[in-house]
């Protein structure tokens, strides 16, 4: 079975930093690429930001809001993404999830697998 | 940025009724490998999205055959042919094709 768990997420205070965790099992973590995808609340989903695997040399593309604050990283040897935010400010606000790319060998497409989000609330 | 707009934003249905949502893209999806990567996905009050259609036609794991996808380049639609109460939610469509990635704003379906 697979599953995506992410944690990390609560009451952050604007200009300040969280880093969001979102642990796998199920599948083969460093194969994939991974996604954190965004929704603000009562509003659409925002994809955050991508990583790659080692084979595409792990590499980062983000969205356009959060580049340059936001930083996604693996760790293959625990099948954990992250997230790093910093500089945080009141529109970051909403629920984080973390959802898997595609595969190294295109058997897999972007989107199959979620999380169940975790919640970060930006206020002072 | 590739602009997903998607159409209409709601839509009221009997459960029964078959409905069809909308996605045009400001450029062509098709990736350089040929494959285009447009997705769909539905998310239920309160859930996670979860994907219905990957590939513009291509059925998600245990995704139920009355969802059926069609398009190409830049025109998508998703058609839900008799639709339960469990079809209730917010579609998106997303595309994988260019980073970054992007969304649709989303159709509401509701019960008439």
């Amino acid at each position: 079975e697979v599953k995506l768990e992410e944690s990390g997420g609560g009451l952050v205070q604007p200009g300040m930093s969280v880093k969001l965790s979102c642990a796998t099992s199920g599948f083969i973590f460093s194969d994939y690429w991974m996604e954190w995808v965004r929704q603000a609340p009562g509003k659409g989903l925002e994809w955050v930001a991508e990583i790659r695997n080692k084979a595409n040399n792990y590499a980062t593309y983000y969205g356009k809001s959060v580049k340059g604050r936001f930083t996604i990283s693996r760790d293959d040897s625990k099948s954990i993404v992250y997230l790093q935010v910093n500089s945080i400010r009141s529109e970051d606000t909403g629920i984080y999830y973390c959802t898997s790319g595609r595969d190294s060998y295109a058997h897999v497409d972007w989107f199959a697998y979620w999380g169940q989000g975790t919640l970060v609330t930006v206020s002072s | 940025d590739v602009v997903m707009t998607q159409t209409p934003p709601s839509l009221s249905v009997a459960i029964g009724q078959s409905v069809s949502i909308s996605c045009k893209s400001s450029q062509s999806l098709v990736h350089s490998d040929g494959k285009t990567y447009l997705n769909w996905l539905l998310q239920n009050p309160g859930q996670s999205p979860k994907r219905l259609i990957y590939q513009v036609s291509n059925l998600g794991s245990g995704v139920p055959d009355r969802f059926s996808g069609t398009g190409s380049e830049k025109d998508f639609t998703l058609k839900i042919s008799r639709v339960e109460a469990e079809d209730l939610g917010v579609y998106h469509c997303v595309q994988a094709t260019h980073v970054p990635h992007t969304f649709g704003a989303g159709t509401k379906l509701e019960l008439k």
